[in-house]
């Protein structure tokens, strides 16, 4: 059980907007402004998307973006593109020893 | 231009010990924080270890006991040794760089390990 719960799967249209979710608790998401999100395709390596919360790093387009409430962050995808379809995983600093804990993923995609 | 390069997967039986190695350029790994990550057949992403720049060092409780990581500066490379391994260890296994153990902002490309009789 991973600790971090993200959604199984998301769907959306073309153009459309899909949020994915990622919930912890006070000990990792809700205590440190260090959520990242990775998008991962198929036979690929995992990509930052975000850092920090919201964050994007260079070269990631604007169309991504993160935001947190709470124990809860989110990663939002506007105009959605045929290639942003893919595993999306988020990541927080935790209190705990074991740093940088990982979402289960959500399958994101794109009808 | 980062880059990082893992080698060193394979198939190895149940019990078996594997080194995977990740040679790193465009920066210096020992003064990075750097993680290796391990995705399962079809499952999601699982943190492995860390070593810190100041030579500390963490593990997943899973592999803890089992797994060293650790780092040859004149090298600038990152290894995992594997002992012990079980059929659960087998994964794609990924370094990554892992600053100020916020995030994971480059990765490798991926080395299989399989533990198969």
């Amino acid at each position: 059980q991973s600790a971090l719960t993200q959604p199984a799967s998301v769907s959306g249209s073309p153009g459309q907007s899909i949020t994915i979710s990622c919930t912890g608790t006070s000990s990792d998401v809700g205590g440190y402004n260090y959520v990242s999100w990775y998008q991962q395709h198929p036979g690929k390596a995992p990509k930052l998307m975000i850092y920090d919360v919201s964050n994007r790093p260079s070269g990631v387009s604007n169309r991504f973006s993160g935001s947190k409430s709470g124990n809860t962050a989110s990663l939002t995808i506007s105009g959605l593109q045929a290639e942003d379809e893919a595993d999306y995983y988020c990541s927080s600093y935790t209190s705990s020893s074991t740093p940088g804990v990982f979402g289960g993923g959500t399958k994101l995609t794109v009808l | 231009e980062v880059q990082l390069v893992e080698s060193g997967g394979g198939l190895i039986q149940p019990g078996g010990s594997l080194r995977l190695s990740c040679a790193a350029s465009g920066f210096t790994v020992s003064s990075n924080y750097m993680s290796w990550v391990r995705q399962a057949p079809g499952k999601g992403l699982e943190w492995v270890s860390v070593i810190y720049s100041g030579g500390s060092t963490y593990y997943a409780d899973s592999v803890k006991g089992r797994f060293t990581i650790s780092r040859d500066n004149s090298k600038n490379t990152l290894y995992l040794q594997m002992n012990s391994l079980r059929a659960e260890d087998t994964a794609v296994y990924y370094c990554a760089r892992f600053p100020g153990a916020s995030y994971y902002d480059y990765w490798g490309q991926g080395t299989l390990v399989t533990v198969s009789s």
